[in-house]
């Protein structure tokens, strides 16, 4: 079955540091992924997209891989901020161009000053 | 400009009750999501809308679940007779086409008794 697997447990890091999140999915040929944050009681807020002929996007602090070999996408964020915690969600899109996302659990940074 | 909103914020219901749950989209944008999402859990998609046509349905838990957007604009949500487990909160998203970056709203959390 289509499994999208984000790193479960709570990532801690300290003020500074580089940030590297994890996204797996399997039996998903995904045309692009997505990345969003979400803050306590808001919905989600779109980062960045990367299609599936990207091997890697960046936008200011922040940069996404995607390998297809390896049904990996990996989210940086570089000079981590007490700012940036959050929980970050990836999103594929799947076959259908209806444009419907489906969701990892999300991973809940912390970043501490 | 103005983004997606939803209403109510925060709903509370007794089991069995029906309720509607409203989403105004960003101006202009076609294509319109429903969204659920479970404490601690991604969002789980369960509808999708271009315009006023209902394209894709397949993530409605039951026939209990039903959703309109009847001018092509503002959605309603709507959930009959419900039950413990449709505690969640509904996540709307707009985009201007599908598939595109979605814009999410905050949010109806809904709690039923």
């Amino acid at each position: 079955s289509q499994k999208i697997e984000q790193n479960s447990e709570a990532l801690n890091i300290q003020e500074g540091k580089t940030a590297t999140l994890t996204c797996n999915y399997t039996n998903y040929s995904p045309a692009y992924l997505q990345w969003y944050r979400q803050d306590p009681g808001r919905g989600p807020v779109f980062l960045l997209l990367i299609r599936e002929n990207e091997k890697e996007k960046r936008k200011e602090r922040l940069k996404v891989t995607f390998d297809t070999t390896l049904k990996q996408s990996l989210f940086h964020i570089t000079a981590s901020q007490p700012a940036d915690s959050a929980t970050y969600l990836c999103a594929l899109h799947g076959s259908s161009n209806t444009g419907k996302l489906i969701f990892g659990q999300g991973t809940t940074l912390q970043v501490k000053p | 400009g103005a983004g997606v909103s939803q209403s109510p914020r925060y709903k509370v219901a007794k089991r069995g009750q029906d309720v509607a749950l409203r989403c105004d989209p960003i101006s202009g944008h076609v294509s319109l999501f429903w969204y659920q999402q479970a404490l601690g859990q991604g969002p789980e998609f369960l509808t999708y809308f271009q315009n006023e046509a209902q394209l894709d349905k397949s993530g409605l838990p039951s026939d209990r679940f039903f959703a309109e957007r009847p001018e092509g604009s503002v959605s309603t949500l709507k959930i009959q007779r419900t039950q413990q487990e449709d505690s969640a909160v509904y996540l709307c998203a707009s985009s201007s086409q599908a598939p595109d970056t979605q814009y999410f709203g905050p949010g109806t959390r809904l709690t039923v008794l």
